[in-house]
């Protein structure tokens, strides 16, 4: 399995609801990601999970919350989002964490905020 | 602040010539380069690496020279092929970052028949 998946393929939500983005890898990488790419313009880094650890949060809004429940499964939950939070979020994941690793993406979430 | 930069946003070439896109950085800490394909409604695809301590490396049709005096990297892909229309990020990190990338803004290829 050389694939990264990712859960729902779109979504719409309301700025009251509460939704969470799944993402999954079978492959035994140990470093896992979020981005999140707007129209027209590259990925931009969220947070970094190594070893199911949180290494990296990008100045994100605390109405993004990550989890990574195991070396598996990497989570994105969502309350009270605003319109401009509409993207793709990308999930990606690579062997270990650190430079001279690709990164291997999933096929994103289409995320509307009403 | 873009630290990594694609200055074309489009290429158009012909099927079986060769493509060349180009793309520059700011910060000499960046140790490692990627190249990747995205086509619409799909995650962007690993295309190519290479590390600072190379000038070239080759994959197929793909090959990739970095320039460090430049601050400058292009990617060649010969011979191009209808598939290859996709969007072409380049990609950027440095050996204290826990593989955060940082991308340029991409180039739109399109091969014409």
């Amino acid at each position: 399995d050389t694939e990264v998946t990712q859960t729902p393929k779109h979504l719409v939500m309301g700025m009251t609801n509460k939704k969470s983005l799944k993402c999954e890898q079978h492959m035994g990488h140990r470093a896992m990601y979020w981005y999140k790419q707007k129209a027209k313009k590259p990925p931009e880094l969220m947070f970094v999970y190594s070893y199911e650890k949180l290494s990296i949060n990008e100045s994100v809004p605390s109405r993004f919350s990550p989890e990574c429940p195991n070396s598996s499964l990497l989570n994105l939950h969502l309350h009270a989002l605003q319109p401009e939070d509409s993207a793709l979020y990308l999930c990606a994941s690579s062997p270990s964490p650190g430079t001279y690793n690709e990164q291997f993406f999933g096929p994103g979430t289409r995320l509307t905020v009403l | 602040d873009q630290q990594v930069k694609q200055n074309s946003p489009s290429l158009s070439v012909q099927e079986g010539r060769i493509s060349i896109l180009n793309c520059d950085y700011t910060n000499s800490m960046f140790d490692y380069f990627l190249w990747y394909k995205k086509y619409p409604a799909e995650g962007p695809t690993f295309l190519i690496s290479i590390s600072s301590i190379k000038d070239k490396n080759e994959d197929g049709r793909f090959t990739v020279f970095l320039n460090k005096s430049a601050k400058h990297l292009s990617l060649h892909i010969v011979p191009s092929q209808p598939g290859d229309s996709a969007v072409y990020f380049c990609a950027a990190s440095r050996r204290d970052s826990w593989g955060k990338l940082q991308f340029g803004a991409g180039t739109q290829v399109v091969v014409t028949p």
